[in-house]
This record gives structure tokens, C-alpha cells and sequence, in this order.
């Protein structure tokens, strides 16, 4: 079954420094891979996504993911941390052959810290 | 912008007693699901429609929840009784089409005392 690792619970970054949150994932078939962004107390919120078109691929706020097949790796970074960056971070993957039984399963989450 | 709705947003009460959520998708989003969150955990799925039809239920306990839509539309997730483990935010989430792209609500935190 495909799934997704987060290194990582916690990550603490200062102000202005790069924001690196890491993402293994495990599949046979390549994968479609997204990161979330979840905010105290709400819901959670498209960050990017790869469906194999492109490698490295920009999402909003400033952020951006490169999926590395070698390394089954999907690190989502943002070269300069802002104050309202800080939130937690998951990391997911589609499951599912196909149609309507494909679902989205996600990683335990990385809280990010953001110091000033 | 168009929203996932739901309510309430924050559910105190007591063991076994009955408890109820609702939801309402972006409209013309035949995909709905419904995930639980645990307190510093990743959300887990627990069902998923597609239109009204239920395309997986199998993290469902089904013993104490259910959950229906039944035009199709907006959602109702019900749990009865409630147990102290049942403590989390229950997120509902719609999409287009089942391509991971989700839309979120802000959710809904129980709290069973």
C-alpha cells in the first residue's frame, strides 16, 4: 500500500532562513504526492501538488517541492521563512488502483516553528 | 469564494451520549469524504461518497458511527454512543473529481468528557 513518511515532528527555523520539511514515500507505481497546510484550528489547504508532469513543482506562499524517484523523496522547502508560515505541514499520497476508490492518505504532520 | 461548510465547530459531551455533524460541500463537488483527526496526527479517512453512494467505508466502526447523504449534497456524520476515544477534529473535505485535489472545512472538534 502506498504511504508517506514525515522526518520529523517538529522543525524550528528562524525568520528569513530556509524552511526544508522532509517526505519519503513508498509506492511500486510512481505516485501523485501533495502537501497540505493546516493552520490552528482549521482545515487544511492545497499547498502543491506532483502528477509527474514536471519534477520540481511551485506552490503557493512561496513554496515549492521536488519529487526525487531516486531518493523516493518529495522535500517541500521555501528559501525564507515568514512569521506566518508557522502551521503544520502534511505530506500525502493518492492510494487506490483507480476512480472513485483512489484516496488521499497523509503523513503524520511536521509542525513548523517559526522564530523571530 | 465557495467553502466547505460545516457546524458545529466545537461539540462538548458526555460519554454515551449521541452526537452529530453536518456538512456541506462546494457546490457541484460530487466527492465528499469525511476524516478524523487525532491531536497531532495526520487526518484519517473514514468515509468517502461519491454522489450518495458510499465508495468506502471500511475505516468506518460502524458499530457507533454512520453517515449519509442522501441527495447527494450536503453530509451528516453521526456518532452514538460517543466514547472518551472519540475525541478529535472530524474534517469534511470535497472534490471535482477524485484527483487528490481536496477542499477542507474548518472542521469539528469533539470533546467526549
Amino acid at each position: 500500500a502506498q504511504s508517506v513518511t514525515q522526518l520529523g515532528s517538529h522543525v524550528s527555523v528562524s525568520e528569513g532562513a530556509l524552511v526544508l520539511l522532509r517526505c519519503n514515500y513508498s509506492s511500486s507505481v510512481p505516485p501523485y504526492l501533495f502537501w497540505y497546510v493546516q493552520y490552528p484550528n482549521q482545515g487544511l489547504q492545497l499547498l502543491l501538488k506532483y502528477t509527474s508532469a514536471a519534477t520540481l513543482v511551485k506552490g503557493i506562499n512561496g513554496f515549492e517541492a521536488e519529487f526525487k524517484k531516486s531518493e523516493t523523496s518529495f522535500h517541500l522547502t521555501k528559501p525564507s521563512a515568514h512569521m506566518s508560515d508557522a502551521a503544520e505541514y502534511f505530506c500525502a499520497v493518492i492510494r487506490g488502483s483507480s476512480g472513485s476508490a483512489r484516496q488521499l492518505t497523509f503523513g503524520s504532520g511536521t509542525q513548523l516553528t517559526v522564530l523571530p | 469564494e465557495a467553502e466547505v461548510a460545516q457546524s458545529p465547530r466545537y461539540k462538548i459531551t458526555e460519554k454515551s451520549q449521541a452526537v452529530a455533524f453536518w456538512c456541506d460541500p462546494i457546490s457541484g463537488h460530487a466527492t465528499l469524504y469525511w476524516y478524523r483527526q487525532i491531536l497531532g496526527q495526520g487526518p484519517e479517512l473514514l468515509v468517502q461518497f461519491q454522489d450518495e453512494s458510499v465508495v468506502d467505508d471500511s475505516q468506518l466502526p460502524k458499530d457507533r458511527f454512520s453517515a449519509e447523504r442522501l441527495k447527494g449534497v450536503d453530509s451528516t456524520l453521526k456518532i452514538q454512543p460517543a466514547e472518551l476515544g472519540d475525541s478529535a477534529m472530524y474534517l469534511c473535505a470535497s472534490s471535482w473529481t477524485n484527483t487528490g485535489e481536496l477542499f477542507f472545512g474548518e472542521g469539528s472538534r469533539l470533546t467526549v468528557l
